[in-house]
């Protein structure tokens, strides 16, 4: 079946802080990976995707995501946090239709 | 280019009551999407039109849930009749293919009591 997980519901950091959002995905998913934000009262906006080559995959405001094959997985990372980025963030994957995890709620303290 | 745009926004009923959401997708994106999202859940997906087909809703509740799109742009999902588990955002996306990503629109947030 496909899948997609994600380990964490909430993460708190401090701004400036480093930050891990973690995804797994099941192999049935793989084909295309994706990392979508979600503001409140918001729908989903796409903040990056993998679709092949390069297993390090950037945004335009600081985040990056590396497809691990063999782990299965697609982090998400950001080396330095700031309040605007409290969100929810969605990792998703499929080829003809894409299936979401769980969520996983960004709270920065300032 | 214009974004997704779904009406209502809120919409509150009681159960058993019927409600009715209206998408309108990005031009020229031939699929479109309704996803259910129930309060601290990721969104699932209940149904896929290519056109103005359906291609999957093998997990659209068919006994109370229907949607259409007709001349393969507009969409209109309906409930009736709504139950409490119901409540949730419903949320359209569209798309030229996966391959590029969906673009979604803001949701219909719906209340039943």
């Amino acid at each position: 079946a496909q899948s997609v997980t994600q380990l964490d519901s909430q993460v708190p950091v401090f701004e400036e802080a480093p930050v891990e959002l973690r995804c797994n995905y099941s192999s049935s998913v793989s084909v295309y990976l994706f990392w979508y934000v979600q503001y409140p009262n918001q729908g989903l906006q796409l903040l990056l995707k993998y679709l092949s080559g390069s297993t390090l995959v950037e945004s335009i405001n600081g985040f990056e995501a590396e497809f691990n094959k063999s782990q299965t997985s697609f982090h998400l990372r950001k080396p330095s946090v700031h309040i605007s980025d409290t969100a929810e963030y969605f990792c998703g994957g499929g080829a003809q239709k894409l299936v979401f995890g769980q969520g996983t709620r960004l709270t920065i303290n300032p | 280019e214009a974004g997704v745009a779904q009406s209502p926004r809120y919409k509150i009923i009681e159960k058993r009551q019927s409600v009715a959401f209206w998408c309108n997708p990005i031009s020229g994106h031939a699929t479109l999407y309704w996803y259910q999202q129930i309060l601290g859940q990721g969104p699932k997906l209940l149904i896929q039109f290519q056109n103005n087909g359906v291609v999957d809703d093998s997990q659209l509740p068919k006994d109370r849930f229907s949607a259409e799109r007709l001349k393969g742009v507009d969409s209109t999902l309906k409930i009736q009749p709504a139950k409490l588990e119901d409540s949730a955002v419903y949320l359209c996306a569209s798309s030229e293919g996966v391959y590029y990503g969906y673009t979604f629109g803001s949701g219909t947030r719906l209340t039943v009591v």
